[in-house]
């Protein structure tokens, strides 16, 4: 399976843009990136997903570079309430099996 | 409202106890999938069902069952629970063959302590 990479933790402030970047040097052909985000205690929440190029949506950009190697979940201007963790995994969209990986836990701070 | 239960949210048991916790969903979605979060180690998934009577093994299947008998409810079974499955688990399904809109719907979650 192919597998990501993010850093485990970040820290912002509010009102600043934040880009978290995932690594998944081994992604195949059919692979979706998708991210999700998880708040204490509580069941994930889809955000985004992309095949290449940009994808935006009320929440959040996703910027994939043209080699697919790497992603970065873009969320502007957040809020206290966007302090979660958040997780990318590759998803083929076929039912298989899926690996969420650590994720990288954002703190935004006052 | 879409959603996905789960049933019981929190539950606490005895080594070797059988017991089972329920998933259901309202939104006709074909997929559906059970993962445990344990510190440290994010979500690993146990099973996953492409639709009826469909049902394959995830990350970490040992000691747990499932069954797919309709399709809107997806049961997880520990046949004989042991300590090292105390952990949360969340239950969630999703649309299938749609690419570029699939999403996970994932329920609240079940805290289940073996004692």
């Amino acid at each position: 399976l192919a597998k990501t990479t993010q850093p485990i933790s970040m820290d912002s402030y509010e009102g600043q843009e934040v880009n978290i970047t995932c690594s998944h040097n081994n992604i195949a052909t059919n692979d979706y990136i998708t991210w999700y985000q998880q708040f204490p205690s509580q069941g994930p929440r889809f955000i985004i997903q992309g095949y290449k190029t940009k994808v935006t949506n009320e929440v959040a950009s996703l910027f994939i570079p043209a080699d697919r190697k790497s992603s970065t979940l873009s969320l502007p201007r957040v809020s206290l309430s966007d302090t979660a963790v958040y997780y990318c995994l590759l998803d083929n969209n076929a039912g298989n099996m899926l690996t969420f990986g650590g994720g990288t836990r954002l703190m935004v701070k006052p | 409202e879409a959603q996905v239960t789960q049933n019981p949210r929190y539950l606490i048991t005895v080594t070797g106890k059988k017991l089972t916790v329920t998933c259901s969903q309202n939104m006709n979605h074909e997929y559906m999938s059970w993962y445990r979060q344990d510190p440290g180690l994010g979500l690993r998934q146990i099973y996953y069902s492409m639709n009826v009577e469909v049902t394959d093994k995830g990350d970490v299947p040992e000691g747990y069952k499932v069954s797919r008998k309709e399709k809107r409810n997806f049961p997880l079974i520990l046949e004989s629970p042991s300590p090292n499955q105390t952990s949360l688990y969340f239950c969630a399904s999703s649309l299938l063959g749609q690419p570029s809109s699939y999403e996970q719907y994932f329920g609240p979650g079940t805290r289940l302590t073996v004692t």
